[in-house]
């Protein structure tokens, strides 16, 4: 099946600081990609749409200024938390669907879980 | 975006067949039904998808009855590795719609 690739898989940082999470699709393309965010013991949350070559959607409640996605290409979106603070700790997953696919299955990365102290 | 009801939590000994059931009376017709299997700190797994009646493969069969209200997720003979949330998702691709998770079904296994 396709591959999502995610890295880091874990990261820890200082607060005030920034984190930058990879996600790319390895054997395929993907013109959109999804970025999720889950506490523990809660479902997957959507925070944002990434598409290539155009601003990503953020749902509503989501900082686009926090939380800043770049899709530059066909198979590498990231992430990246700006000015970490401890609340920002979470397991950020993204996930993609392979182009040119009308059945909406998404295959998802491993998961990079973020350590803010 | 179809929303979709599951039982939050669900016990099983090995060796049983577990079927867990997911409400989706909003269904759009263009839309799929997708369950995905979640372990602890990782990504979700895809693990079946069906559009109505039965589908099969290697690991779970699902069942989509004619009115696609609901859907079927059937494990056979589980196992304790078969512990983890299930994520039943509906959707399409019309203008590229993510998948919007519910709050999903915690599957124990015991032995």
């Amino acid at each position: 099946g396709a591959v999502v690739s995610q890295h880091p898989s874990r990261v820890i940082c200082k607060s005030g600081t920034s984190v930058k999470i990879e996600c790319r699709s390895l054997d395929f393309q993907a013109t959109t990609m999804f970025w999720y965010r889950q506490f523990p013991k809660q479902s997957l949350m959507l925070m944002a749409t990434s598409n290539e070559g155009s601003k990503a959607t953020y749902e509503q409640g989501v900082e686009k200024d926090k939380f800043l996605i770049n899709h530059a290409s066909l198979t590498l979106s990231t992430l990246t938390v700006t000015s970490a603070h401890p609340e920002d700790s979470s397991f950020y997953i993204c996930s993609a669907s392979r182009q040119g696919s009308n059945t909406g299955e998404l295959f998802f990365g491993e998961g990079s879980r973020l350590t803010v102290l | 975006l179809a929303k979709t009801t599951q039982p939050i939590s669900m016990d099983s000994y090995e060796g049983q067949e577990v079927n867990i059931t997911c409400s989706h009376n909003n269904i759009a017709t263009n839309d799929y039904i997708t369950w995905y299997q979640q372990f602890p700190s990782q990504g979700p797994r895809f693990i079946i998808q069906g559009y109505k009646t039965k589908v099969t493969n290697e690991v779970a069969s699902l069942f989509i009855p004619a009115d696609r209200k609901s859907s079927t997720l059937s494990l056979p003979r589980v196992s304790l590795s078969d512990t983890a949330v299930y994520y039943c998702l509906v959707g399409g691709w019309a203008g590229n719609t993510p998948l919007v998770f519910g709050k999903g079904t915690r599957l124990s296994v015991i032995a």
